[in-house]
């Protein structure tokens, strides 16, 4: 079955500092591929979506992703990080014939300190 | 727009009862799907409705089941509630098969 695998449960990073939070995957057929962010309390906001073409996309918030098939990989990026972007961030797997069933990852939660 | 709207946003209920959670969709939009969020498990795949037909399942057991109406909101019900089943329900809307979902605020379930 597919899976989506974000190795890091947490992660603290100043603040004005870079960040990446890594996603894989293990389906290797063509795949659709997401972001969102999940405030407390609250439900899942979109950060971005890869779906074909260039392989490095732009989101909201300032973040972005690459998509690298030879690693199977699609980590999100943001050049300076701010306090508000503490949040959990789930990287999330379409499959081509799944309807609109994702697979999600299991979370990254990201603590800014000031 | 108005986004996805989830009811009840909080519900307690007590084992062996059951519970109908309620999702209408962004406007215009055909498919809805359901999603457990729990601490241990995490976000899980429910089941998605489009056109009033349901078109995946999730790893969930019979009590478990959906519907959706013909103006595409959509509910969910839970019978014979357990505790492990108090977590948040999440419910995402989009327009055709292979767009983007968009998720309401989710129902927070309580089982005692």
């Amino acid at each position: 079955a597919q899976s989506v695998t974000q190795p890091d449960i947490h992660i603290t990073v100043s603040e004005g500092a870079s960040l990446e939070l890594r996603c894989n995957y293990s389906y290797g057929a063509t795949p659709y591929l997401f972001w969102y962010v999940q405030s407390p309390g609250q439900g899942l906001q979109l950060l971005l979506k890869y779906f074909s073409g260039d392989t490095l996309v732009q989101g909201i918030k300032g973040f972005e992703a690459e998509f690298k098939r030879s690693q199977s990989s699609f980590n999100l990026r943001k050049p300076s990080v701010h306090w508000s972007d503490a949040a959990e961030y789930f990287c999330a797997w379409r499959g081509n014939n799944a309807g609109n069933m994702l697979t999600f990852g299991g979370g990254t939660r990201l603590m800014v300190k000031p | 727009k108005a986004g996805v709207t989830q009811t009840p946003r909080y519900l307690i209920k007590t084992r062996g009862q059951q519970v109908t959670l309620s999702c209408s969709p962004i406007s215009g939009h055909r498919s809805v799907s359901w999603y457990q969020q729990t601490p241990g498990q995490g976000l899980q795949f429910l089941f998605e409705y489009f056109s009033e037909t349901q078109r995946n399942k999730g790893n969930f057991p019979g009590r478990f089941s959906g519907r959706q109406f013909s103006n595409s909101r959509s509910e969910m019900n839970v019978s014979t509630l357990e505790l492990g089943d108090s977590a948040l329900y999440l419910c995402a809307s989009s327009g055709t098969s292979a767009e983007t979902q968009y998720f309401g605020p989710g129902t927070r379930l309580l089982v005692l």
